[in-house]
């Protein structure tokens, strides 16, 4: 059974810092790995998908990067702010059918 | 506007009384999935659908149903609601990835808030 790891569990950081949030998966047959949001009480919004044959993906200031092979991903946060305070989580699916498994996600603070 | 609606959006009810959540999207997407997030836990999948008449369990699929009679919908029903599955439930879909296997960016819906009494 896929287990999905994020560390850390919560983060806290002054605005402006650049930051990692990290994700790792025990399963490496993996099909695509997605990273989202979550904002308190919402729903979740998808961020960044990226497909077990990419390396990374980027969109503005977010950069996702994945290593397979160590069951690892990253989701780099340029120049944070105060607006990207919430619960970030990784999801992975797995090849080994349509099934999809998230991480408990880590709690990220930004502070003015 | 593309999105996908879960219905209710808070329930409260009381052990054993039937209810169905209610999960629609009107993008045409062949992927659909139910999923509970308990504090602690996270996002447990329960129940997913590939499509139309095409459903299989995730992890947590003890005392719920589903069905895919039509692409658009996708309900989640528990027969007889224990106090162990108070909960916020998530509906989602997304087209499948290209090469036919997984799903693709997910769209999720607001939530439903559970309590079993």
């Amino acid at each position: 059974k896929q287990e999905v790891t994020q560390i850390p569990a919560a983060l806290s950081v002054p605005e402006g810092e650049n930051l990692v949030l990290n994700c790792s998966f025990t399963d490496s047959a993996i099909y695509n790995l997605q990273w989202f949001r979550q904002d308190p009480g919402k729903g979740l919004t998808s961020l960044l998908l990226i497909q077990s044959s990419q390396r990374e993906q980027t969109s503005g200031r977010l950069n996702a990067s994945l290593d397979k092979s160590s069951g690892r991903s990253t989701l780099y946060i340029a120049a944070s702010q105060p607006g990207d305070s919430a619960t970030y989580l990784c999801a992975v699916h797995s090849n080994s059918g349509y099934a999809l498994n998230f991480g408990k996600g880590t709690s990220l603070l930004v502070t003015p | 506007e593309a999105q996908v609606t879960q219905n209710p959006r808070y329930l409260i009810t009381v052990t054993g009384k039937k209810l169905t959540v209610t999960c629609s999207q009107n993008m045409n997407h062949e992927y659909m999935s139910w999923y509970r997030q308990d504090p602690g836990l996270g996002l447990r999948q329960i129940y997913y659908s590939m499509n139309v008449e095409v459903t299989d369990k995730g992890d947590v699929p003890e005392g719920y149903k589903v069905s895919r009679k039509e692409k658009r919908n996708f309900p989640l029903i528990l027969e007889s609601p224990s106090p162990n599955q108070t909960s916020l439930y998530f509906c989602a879909s997304s087209h499948p990835a290209t090469g036919g296997a997984g799903a693709n960016v997910l769209t999720f819906g607001a939530g439903s808030r559970l309590t079993v009494l």
